[in-house]
């Protein structure tokens, strides 16, 4: 496996289940994003982790958990979703190097529907 | 406040014609800017970025100039094919952060 992958590709759930995303890094980065993606809606970046440490939370509802247990793993837990939900769920890395940003890679997604 | 606009689409052109995409933003200090791609079932793949002003970001035969004086960074090639059909996003970084500004995305379908 090269870059960045993701699995499940597809997800659909009702509002009561509760499932994970996972997305895993092979590029040796240091840093792993979870982004929103809606139609007519730019691109939301939802958290952060840097070196396995929560460096931002974008004021995400708290149905949304990520965990990060290495710097090539990164999950997103689902529990009691509503219906707007429903989207495309990015994950991204980069190597973070300081005093500079570097080039974020994203995974294909995980198109979710909440029924 | 930091934005990114770019013209809505969708854009439908013939292979060979001419793209320009074009894009602005707002921001305070000095951006990096960059255009990504979204081909169908895909992730968004960093498409070219340019640092300063002046700068000329260019990748796979597309291209755009960071323009201060206009804050635009316009996204061009000179001649389309049918493979080039996604959406693409302009994008702005204003600070030492890990923060990306997004536009909402340009679909570009390709005809032959």
């Amino acid at each position: 496996e090269t870059g960045v992958t993701q699995t499940p590709r597809h997800l659909v759930m009702g509002m009561t289940n509760k499932k994970s995303l996972k997305c895993e890094q092979h590029l040796g980065h240091n840093a792993m994003y979870w982004y929103k993606q809606s139609a007519k809606k730019p691109l939301e970046l939802m958290f952060v982790y840097s070196l396995e440490e929560r460096v931002e939370n974008n004021s995400v509802p708290s149905r949304f958990s990520p965990e990060c247990p290495n710097s090539s793993h990164l999950f997103l837990h689902l529990h009691t979703l509503q219906p707007e939900d429903s989207a495309l769920y990015l994950c991204a890395s980069s190597q973070e190097a300081s005093g500079g940003w570097e080039t974020q890679y994203f995974g294909p997604g995980t198109r979710l529907l909440v029924l | 406040g930091n934005s990114v606009t770019q013209m809505e689409g969708p854009v439908t052109l013939s292979e060979e014609a001419f793209l320009t995409i074009n894009c602005t933003y707002t921001a305070t200090g000095y951006p990096s800017l960059f255009w990504y791609v979204q081909y169908p079932g895909e992730g968004l793949q960093l498409l070219l970025k340019a640092t300063k002003a002046d700068d000329k970001g260019s990748n796979k035969g597309f291209e755009a100039t960071y323009r201060k004086e206009t804050t635009s960074f316009h996204l061009e090639k000179g001649s389309v094919q049918v493979s080039d059909s996604a959406v693409y996003f302009c994008a702005l970084n204003a600070g030492n952060n890990r923060k990306l500004i997004w536009g909402l995305g340009t679909s570009l379908a390709v005809n032959p």
